[in-house]
């Protein structure tokens, strides 16, 4: 069966330091791979989403940005964190119809 | 573009009685239409789906939805809530051809004795 992990759960980072967050999704091949963020109080964003390796599509300007270095692999990164880059990260992919979106068990990153 | 409105954004309930969760979308094609669950600190669970056939879709944990197209909306509704129910629900809007959602806000739904 397919899985998606995405590590860490939590995290807390100074203003100015470097970001990895990395989702790997298991029992398929070719996914489509996206990064969303919830902010406090606000609805799901999507930041990137991928259709294949080394393919990155972004849907806002931000400080972030991310990589597939391989096919069942997305890594959101950052080189210098902001205070509003706070928020709950949840990596997603969709199955083989493409129509269901199955979601990561998120990452809490608290930029101090 | 597409949006999804979801009113309400904290609704209480007494544990056993009936919820009725509002959702609203805005777009100009058929949509898909999705509700999502997320419990505290975890990430999203799909409670159903609603791609095209009987209006009226069965989704995990007793839920169900209705989508009227005269009303665009899509509202997701239990009989009979369980104190496991406390949750956030986001209800999502794709369309055919990209798998691509957009989200509502949210409801937190509160479950009380």
């Amino acid at each position: 069966s397919q899985t998606i992990h995405q590590w860490p759960a939590t995290l807390v980072q100074p203003v100015g330091s470097p970001l990895s967050l990395e989702c790997t999704v298991e029992g398929t091949s070719n996914p489509n791979l996206y990064w969303y963020r919830q902010a406090a109080g606000r609805g799901l964003q999507l930041l990137f989403y991928s259709v294949g390796i080394g393919q990155i599509s972004s849907e806002v300007p931000q400080n972030l940005s991310a990589s597939r270095p391989q096919d069942r692999q997305f890594i959101l990164s950052s080189k210098k964190l902001l205070l509003s880059d706070s928020g709950f990260y949840l990596c997603a992919w969709t199955g083989g119809d493409r129509k269901k979106l199955f979601f990561g068990s998120g990452t809490q990153l608290s930029v101090l | 573009a597409q949006s999804v409105t979801q009113p309400d954004i904290h609704i209480t309930v007494s544990e056993g009685a009936s919820l009725e969760l509002r959702c609203n979308y805005s777009y100009g094609a058929t949509p898909y239409l999705f509700w999502y669950v997320q419990s505290p600190g975890q990430g999203l669970q799909l409670l159903l789906k609603y791609f095209s056939g009987d209006t009226l879709v069965q989704g995990i944990k007793g839920f169900e939805a209705e989508f009227k197209r005269s009303q665009s909306s899509f509202n997701l509704r239990k009989p009979s809530v369980h104190w496991s129910d406390a949750a956030e629900y986001f209800c999502a809007v794709g369309f055919f051809g990209n798998e691509k959602l957009t989200f509502g806000t949210g409801t937190r739904l509160t479950i009380i004795p």
